[in-house]
């Protein structure tokens, strides 16, 4: 168990919808990052907050969005979805800009 | 562009026989090279972190090794239990909007066969 938490486990959807995913970090941790995890991309930074402010930006789509509340966990939305956008999402945390933990991830599934 | 390849992407060991897992990467500036294990439905789970070339660190079975241009990932006399992908990433130096990314390569699913 790495201390992460991410909500919910799985996520079932339709085309066009927008769903929100959930992350607590470790505790302590300052740094959140979400990453997206497909088949044919393999796994992929999208965006990167510290103590509630952006710090680093992916290949993350206008369509999607992000933000690190005063009590440290954060949020991923995601809106108009598409089927391309069925895919694991993970949420990692750091204390540092080093090692990164990772949460057990949300399977999200867009029919 | 930070990139990482790993190679083989697929490696079947019978218990006992030890292998490496190979990861070339270039990048502008190495803060850390980072090496994960995943499990089928589940998050990456740390191993290692390296800094700079010569260095090596040991977990049981496992030892990685860093140079300037690739990391290995070496596995000796393997467990089934040891079977999952294993995923190694970059970390480039600080500075402007790559600070904190980790650029992964397509990892190595391992078998290993009782």
């Amino acid at each position: 168990d790495s201390g992460v938490t991410q909500t919910p486990k799985h996520l079932i959807t339709a085309t066009g919808q927008r769903v929100t995913l959930r992350c607590s970090p470790r505790s302590g941790d300052l740094s959140v990052y979400w990453y997206q995890q497909s088949l044919d991309q393999g796994l992929q930074f999208l965006i990167q907050y510290y103590n509630g402010e952006e710090r680093a930006k992916g290949n993350i789509l206008e369509r999607f969005s992000a933000q690190q509340f005063p009590d440290l966990h954060s949020e991923l939305n995601l809106s108009s979805l598409e089927l391309g956008d069925s895919a694991l999402y993970f949420c990692a945390s750091s204390s540092t800009a080093e090692t990164q933990y990772f949460g057990p991830g949300t399977r999200l599934l867009v029919l | 562009e930070d990139q990482v390849t790993q190679s083989p992407e697929a490696l079947r060991l019978q218990e006992g026989e030890s292998s490496s897992l190979n990861c070339s990467y270039t990048v502008s500036g190495l803060r850390g090279l980072f090496w994960y294990r995943q499990d089928p439905g589940k998050g990456p789970e740390f191993l290692f972190t390296l800094y700079s070339a010569g260095e090596e660190k040991e977990k049981e079975r496992l030892k990685a090794t860093l140079t300037k241009k690739e990391s290995f990932l070496h596995i000796t006399a393997p467990k089934p239990e040891d079977s999952a992908t294993y995923l190694c990433a970059v970390q480039a130096m600080a500075g402007g909007t790559s600070y904190g990314k980790l650029t992964f390569g397509q990892g190595t699913i391992l078998t290993v066969h009782p």
